[in-house]
């Protein structure tokens, strides 16, 4: 069973370019979280996404930030317009559904390797 | 809105030595969730262990085990008879009870570097 994957893993753009980040959620997954990780940081959230839907978006930047997870293919992070202080790793998470009650498994969140964006 | 704060930036061990780093939180919530995730340098992000609060028994896995002081808001991570492989950033993390919208947000501690020296 494959886990979380994220490609690609480096990506290096130029102030003023676009990047596009990719998150394939493991199978059987339908809920997708982006995360970002500032140098000497630790993981802040951005956005969580269901099929289709972006259910909260309240920790992502208002501009030059979106984020999809269509019915098909996998769930992507877009950056218009970088600049330099977009430079960060950026990590996918997966889970499956959650419901009200539910006990909280060991490892119900499932991270990827991160994708590191370098702006220069 | 809750806080995670790791006051060790840095420490080392010495092999097959045990070392605990720290972990305090703020929040408002009585019931929550609580981990310890493991970040070697090839960047994944593991989990080594998590907590309910609701739970007062302390969680355990292998050599790896907490300290959960709730009246504290204390959550530390003591690791027992350290390995080469232990050399990792470790990230205490929180995480509120299921309210809908959200629900699996996790917020992040900065990170304690932990070294095992051999």
């Amino acid at each position: 069973n494959a886990g979380v994957m994220q490609n690609p893993r480096h990506l290096v753009r130029r102030r003023g370019q676009e990047a596009r980040l990719r998150c394939s959620p493991m199978k059987g997954h339908s809920h997708v979280y982006w995360y970002r990780q500032l140098p000497e940081e630790g993981l802040k959230f951005m956005v969580y996404l269901q099929k289709e839907n972006i259910i909260d978006e309240s920790g992502m930047p208002k501009e030059r930030f979106s984020a999809e997870f269509p019915k098909e293919g996998p769930s992507i992070l877009r950056i218009q317009q970088v600049v330099r202080g977009d430079s960060a790793a950026y990590f996918c998470a997966s889970s499956p559904p959650r419901t009200s009650g539910s006990v909280l498994p060991a490892g119900e969140l499932f991270f990827g390797e991160g994708s590191r964006l370098t702006v220069l | 809105a809750q806080t995670v704060t790791q006051s060790q930036p840095e420490m080392s061990v010495q092999e097959a030595e045990t070392v605990t780093l720290s972990c305090t939180y703020d929040t408002s919530e009585s019931n929550y969730y609580l981990f310890w995730y493991k970040q070697p340098p090839s960047r994944q992000m593991i989990l080594v262990i998590r907590q309910e609060a609701y739970k007062q028994q302390n969680a355990t896995e292998n050599r790896f085990s907490v300290n959960f002081q709730k009246a504290a808001k204390s959550f530390s991570l003591k690791i027992s008879d350290s390995q080469l492989g232990d050399t990792a950033m470790y990230f205490c993390a929180f995480m509120k009870p299921y309210s809908g919208a959200g629900s699996y947000q996790l917020t992040f501690g900065k990170g304690t570097k932990l070294s095992v020296i051999p």
